[in-house]
């Protein structure tokens, strides 16, 4: 069965730094990819998808993530936060089709 | 119209009533979704339909009844809760089983339940 597994449960940041927020695949063959962003007592926004095609996917608020089928990865980045990007981040997977599996959520939080 | 509506936004009940959550859709979408998500965890998948029809129940307790009506609204039925039912409960659409993936899922912003 497909999973999605979040690294880090916690990641800090100083406003301004890289953000780097990690997501492994576990399957044999690319499931479709998808980065949700939660702020607090929202719902889900979407980040970014993975379906097919170009691997380096860009997405909104300054987020891309790159698809590393050698590496069974889907890391989310930013190049530099802001205040605002402190949230929860769930990297969720969907290869049969039927619905989205979600991470453990990795949460981030900025400081100035 | 782009999004999906849940209403209420919040809800206390006691564990004797009974009482409806509501996720609604205009974007044409065939298949919907409940999930439940505890605090600090993430969306737990409830119940999936699809065409109007229930294609996937993953071993929700009868005391969550879903129901979809028309393809455009989609309840989720409470009765006797228990205290550790207190959640989010989110809906999503999709165009259909097997395409979401690819067009994508929309949820809802939540009824966050709390359960006394």
């Amino acid at each position: 069965a497909q999973s999605v597994t979040q690294l880090g449960s916690h990641v800090s940041v100083s406003e301004g730094a890289l953000v780097l927020l990690r997501c492994n695949y576990s399957s044999s063959v690319p499931p479709y990819l998808f980065w949700y962003v939660q702020y607090p007592n929202q719902g889900l926004q979407l980040l970014l998808k993975y379906t097919t095609g170009a691997t380096l996917v860009k997405g909104i608020n300054g987020f891309e993530a790159e698809f590393k089928k050698s590496e069974t990865s889907f890391h989310l980045t930013k190049p530099s936060a802001h205040m605002s990007d402190a949230a929860e981040y769930f990297c969720a997977g969907d290869q049969a089709g039927t619905a989205l599996i979600f991470g453990k959520g990795t949460t981030l939080s900025v400081s100035s | 119209d782009t999004e999906v509506t849940q209403t209420p936004k919040h809800l206390v009940m006691g564990m004797t009533n009974k009482k409806s959550l509501k996720c609604e859709q205009h974007m044409g979408h065939r298949a919907m979704y409940w999930y439940k998500q505890k605090a600090k965890k993430p969306p737990e998948l409830m119940f999936v339909y699809s065409y109007e029809k229930l294609s996937i129940n993953e071993s929700v307790p009868s005391r969550f009844s879903p129901e979809c009506p028309n393809s455009s609204l989609l309840n989720l039925h409470l009765h006797a809760l228990q205290p550790e039912d207190s959640a989010l409960y989110l809906c999503a659409s999709s165009q259909d089983i097997g395409q979401g993936a690819y067009y994508g899922y929309t949820f809802g912003s939540g009824t966050r339940l709390t359960v006394v």
